[in-house]
């Protein structure tokens, strides 16, 4: 099976301008999530999508919003870019049907590191 | 919203040591996974362990939920485990958000 893929993997923007990020969930899992990394820290949660709407969002501003779509996959699209949006931007995908663990395990792409000057 | 505390902030170990990794949380949680964060960013999940002990190969876990911690050991410790490692919860008033304690950073030497 293949895993979490995330598009770019780098790439650099200057204030103001807008990114959009891509995620391709792991086959089989119907919910991602996004997760903002900022230098020396822990992952910190923007929101979730579950079958095509956002069921949960963390202490992020509007200008940070997402789409999923029918085969689970993902963008991120940020609005407006600051200069503290210089990060790394995970992508994580759950929810394997049947699997007792399944729903609750996250499993990581590699990240797309974003670099706003 | 629930607090997560891993110590110590960094660990220097030569090649075939031992070592254990905390992490305190704050408030009764459903959910509790170890991540390690290799070089190029990508977390790799080690563990899905909420209560009890596993173990997996060099690697094992045990959460005590009851006095919320959790503990990583590593044995035999290898240059390749150097990286960060993350602790994070959810909690029982969140089902979709893991809250990430601020990861130990592990350095392995030969």
């Amino acid at each position: 099976e293949t895993g979490v893929t995330q598009s770019p993997t780098h790439l650099i923007k200057t204030r103001g301008q807008q990114v959009t990020l891509r995620c391709s969930s792991q086959s089989g899992h119907n919910t991602v999530s996004w997760y903002q990394q900022a230098l020396g820290q822990g992952p910190q949660f923007i929101f979730q999508y579950y079958r095509e709407e956002e069921n949960g969002r963390g202490n992020f501003p509007p200008r940070f919003s997402g789409l999923q779509f029918p085969n689970y996959s993902s963008e991120l699209n940020v609005n407006a870019l600051e200069l503290d949006d210089s990060a790394l931007y995970l992508c994580a995908s759950s929810g394997l049907p049947g699997h007792p663990s399944g729903a609750n395990v996250l499993t990581f792409g590699a990240g797309s590191r974003l670099t706003v000057l | 919203g629930i607090q997560v505390e891993q110590s110590p902030p960094d660990l220097i170990l030569q090649e075939g040591a031992n070592s254990t990794l905390r992490c305190n949380f704050s408030d009764s949680v459903n959910n509790l996974q170890w991540f390690h964060q290799n070089p190029w960013g990508q977390l790799i999940n080690l563990f899905y362990i909420p209560s009890g002990t596993k173990q997996n190969g060099r690697l094992s876990a045990t959460t005590v939920a009851t006095e919320r911690y959790s503990l990583l050991y590593i044995s035999s410790s290898q240059t390749t485990d150097s990286g960060v490692y993350f602790c994070a919860v959810k909690s029982g008033g969140s089902n979709y958000k893991l809250t990430f304690g601020k990861g130990t950073l592990l350095t392995v030497n030969p």
